[in-house]
């Protein structure tokens, strides 16, 4: 049982360039939700999605997109890389609304470190 | 929109004392939760505390414990006992019952235990 798991764990771009990151999650979960966190910084949610084949907007959507075509995965694409997205960007899982119960504790994955040059 | 301030930047504490962190929010909804994250070095977020709203008993977990004064919007951590391994970043966050189990984040606390 992995948890959630990120890949890459570093990346390092020139602005302008393309990426995606991938989220993966083993435990079934619906919630799932992309992060960045600047330097000295809470965490500002991006998206998120509250199951497969949805996504919404977070607090600081511009200039990324996401996509959740499987339930255990969340992709999260910056199409044109700008220097101002330079961060660490966690994903994270939860149950979600099981038996009309909430299960709202959210598990993170162990972050992918960003550079934009 | 709700905001969460926590207003300790840094904090430090001997090891085996106990440290508290503020937390404050601003949310017009009676219906929420409210949670403590601690990051480590090593940046992995791990939950420490969880606290519904509707609940007036203050949650404890061991030897971290809250201090939950709703009509204050205040939400404090009390770590008692402290040790090197509690040395991290501390989040308070917040959550409305609602779709999504969104969490807005304070700045975090970095704290210091000094052996």
């Amino acid at each position: 049982n992995a948890g959630v798991t990120q890949t890459p764990k570093f990346r390092v771009l020139k602005t302008g360039q393309s990426m995606t990151l991938l989220c993966a999650q083993d435990m079934n979960h619906e919630y799932m939700y992309w992060y960045r966190q600047d330097p000295g910084m809470g965490l500002r949610l991006i998206h998120y999605s509250v199951g497969e084949g949805t996504t919404a907007k977070g607090e600081v959507p511009d200039g990324y997109n996401v996509s959740r075509l499987k339930k255990q995965n969340f992709l999260l694409g910056l199409e044109s890389a700008a220097p101002s997205q330079t961060s660490v960007y966690f994903c994270a899982s939860s149950r979600g609304v099981v038996d009309n119960r909430r299960y709202n504790e959210q598990f993170f994955g162990p972050g992918t470190r960003l550079t934009v040059l | 929109a709700q905001t969460v301030t926590q207003s300790q930047p840094e904090m430090s504490v001997q090891e085996a004392e106990t440290v508290t962190l503020s937390c404050t929010y601003d949310t017009s909804e009676s219906n929420y939760y409210l949670f403590w994250y601690k990051q480590p070095p090593s940046r992995q977020m791990i939950l420490v505390i969880r606290q519904e709203a509707y609940k007036q008993q203050n949650a404890t977990e061991n030897r971290f414990s809250v201090n939950f004064q709703k009509a204050a919007k205040s939400f404090s951590l009390k770590i008692s006992d402290s040790q090197l391994g509690d040395t991290a970043m501390y989040f308070c966050a917040f959550m409305f019952n609602n779709a999504g189990n969104m969490l807005t984040f304070g700045g975090g606390t970095r704290l210091m235990v000094k052996p």
